[in-house]
């Protein structure tokens, strides 16, 4: 079976501190795709990142990066000096081979001035 | 830019009512999607649809129904609404192609619904 989990349900910091957002996946496919999305209080879900079971490279996008890492079915995402714009809820999602992803229940996180 | 278009941000409906939600893509997507979205429940997968008068039941399709005649356009129907189906409703598209479908998917920004 496929899942998504995302234990943390919410994280509050200060701002400027580096937060990381957990996500664990499961699934037998061998190649699979991995997402992260925001969803700030307008409500509207923002992509912000695929990634291929294929490609284990961090990826670094100004303050966000992810950290992809097959041997513990993990794809953790950092946010480096967080800003009150970051904001949100986060959800990790996992593709499945029917047009469908696999969500996690998402990490509502706060940043406070 | 692209683009999902939910027809309304708001809605009121009283129980009982036949209510339509309606969702327009212009990215000539395949695959059309309507999630809820619950506090602690995360999204839930009611319909999807890969393509013209295709549709798949998702996760929890009772008391829902959904319309595709244009590839375009994707409808939920709430055939007599209820209390317990107030929720943010989202609508998604995404490629279909095989060699496509892990694109992940354009969402629109919602349609809150309350059913009194």
């Amino acid at each position: 079976a496929q899942k998504v989990t995302q234990a943390q349900t919410e994280i509050s910091v200060v701002e400027k501190e580096d937060v990381t957002l957990d996500c664990v996946y499961e699934t037998r496919d061998t190649t699979y795709y991995l997402f992260w999305y925001k969803q700030p209080p307008s409500g509207e879900l923002v992509f912000l990142i695929r990634r291929n079971s294929f490609d284990e490279q961090n990826e670094i996008s100004g303050r966000y990066s992810w950290n992809f890492q097959k041997s513990t079915s993990s794809f953790n995402f950092t946010i480096t000096a967080s800003q009150v714009v970051d904001s949100a809820v986060y959800f990790c999602a996992l593709s499945s081979s029917n047009y469908q992803l696999i969500w996690g229940a998402g990490t509502k996180l706060i940043i406070k001035p | 830019d692209v683009k999902v278009t939910q027809s309304s941000r708001y809605l009121v409906k009283r129980t009982g009512e036949k209510v339509f939600l309606e969702c327009v893509q212009d990215m000539d997507h395949e695959n059309m999607f309507w999630y809820r979205q619950d506090p602690g429940l995360g999204l839930r997968l009611i319909y999807f649809s890969y393509d013209v008068k295709m549709k798949e039941k998702g996760d929890i399709p009772e008391g829902y129904s959904v319309s595709r005649e244009k590839k375009e356009r994707f409808s939920l129907i709430l055939e007599s609404a209820s209390t317990n189906q107030t929720s943010m409703y989202l609508c998604a598209s995404s490629p279909g192609t095989p060699h496509h479908y892990n694109y992940g998917y354009t969402f629109g920004s919602g349609t809150r619904l309350t059913v009194v």
